[in-house]
C-alpha cells in the first residue's frame, strides 16, 4: 500500500527555467494539498485540489505558480521562471474524505534554483 | 503576533524521559488540531489528531487541547532515541479543510 509519493526528490533548475513536481495520492484518495517549506520557516499552505478542480489556492503566489489535478495521472504543481527564492522543500499530502483532517504526506521534492 | 507559536527548541533528553511539547494560538476559531513528526529530510507523518478541546492518547503519546488558553500540548513517555525528530503541531478551522496552519517545529534529541 504505497504512501503519497513525489518526484522527483530532487531538481534543481537555472533561473528563468520551469519547474514541473509531481504527486500521485494514495491510491483512493481524491484530495490533494500542497505545501512549501522554506529553509528555518514552517510548513505553509499553497493549494488544495481534487479531481479536476482547486478548492483552494489562497496560499498560492499570484504570479508563476500553477497546480493540476487532472482526472488520470498525478497531480502537478507548475512553477514558470523560477527564481532563486523558489528554491525550498515542496510537499504533497493527500485525504480520502471531505472533513478529514489528517492528511498523508509525501517525502517532499527539495528544488534548488542556481 | 503569529498565529502559531512552537519553541523551535532544540530539546535534549535523555531515554527515557518525559517528553512534553507545546504549541500557542491566537486564531479562537481553530477547532482541528494535529501533532505531526518529521525526520530529516522527510515529510511529515501524523501522530496525532484531536477536534475541539480535551485529550486523547495514542501509546506512548497523549495530546492536549485547552480552547480556553489557546494551548496545545504533546507528551512522550518513556522516550526513545527513535523518537529524535522535529515534531510540528498543526491546526486549522472548520471548513477550511486544505489550509492547515503550522508550527515550525520543535527539534527533539532523545540520548541513549
Amino acid at each position: 500500500n504505497a504512501g503519497v509519493m513525489q518526484n522527483p526528490r530532487h531538481l534543481v533548475r537555472r533561473r528563468g527555467q520551469e519547474a514541473r513536481l509531481r504527486c500521485s495520492p494514495v491510491k483512493g484518495h481524491s484530495h490533494v494539498y500542497w505545501y512549501r517549506q522554506l529553509p528555518e520557516e514552517g510548513l505553509k499552505f499553497m493549494v488544495y485540489l481534487q479531481k479536476e478542480n482547486i478548492i483552494d489556492e489562497s496560499g498560492m503566489p499570484k504570479e508563476r505558480f500553477s497546480a493540476e489535478f487532472p482526472k488520470e495521472g498525478p497531480s502537478i504543481l507548475r512553477i514558470q521562471q523560477v527564481v532563486r527564492g523558489d528554491s525550498a522543500a515542496y510537499f504533497c499530502a493527500s485525504s480520502p474524505l471531505e472533513g478529514n483532517y489528517g492528511y498523508t504526506f509525501g517525502s517532499g521534492t527539495r528544488l534548488t534554483v542556481v | 503576533q503569529k498565529e502559531v507559536e512552537q519553541d523551535p527548541g532544540p530539546l535534549s533528553v535523555p531515554e527515557g524521559a518525559i517528553v512534553s511539547l507545546n504549541c500557542t494560538y491566537s486564531n479562537s476559531a481553530f477547532q482541528y488540531f494535529m501533532w505531526y513528526r518529521q525526520y530529516s529530510r522527510k515529510g511529515p507523518e501524523l501522530l496525532m489528531y484531536t477536534y475541539s478541546s480535551g485529550n486523547k492518547e495514542d501509546g506512548r503519546f497523549t495530546a492536549q487541547v485547552d480552547k480556553s488558553s489557546k494551548y496545545i500540548s504533546l507528551f512522550i513517555r518513556d522516550s526513545q532515541p527513535s523518537d529524535s525528530a522535529t515534531y510540528l503541531c498543526a491546526m486549522s478551522v472548520a471548513g477550511s479543510q486544505g489550509n492547515l496552519i503550522f508550527g515550525k517545529g520543535t527539534k527533539l534529541s532523545v540520548k541513549p
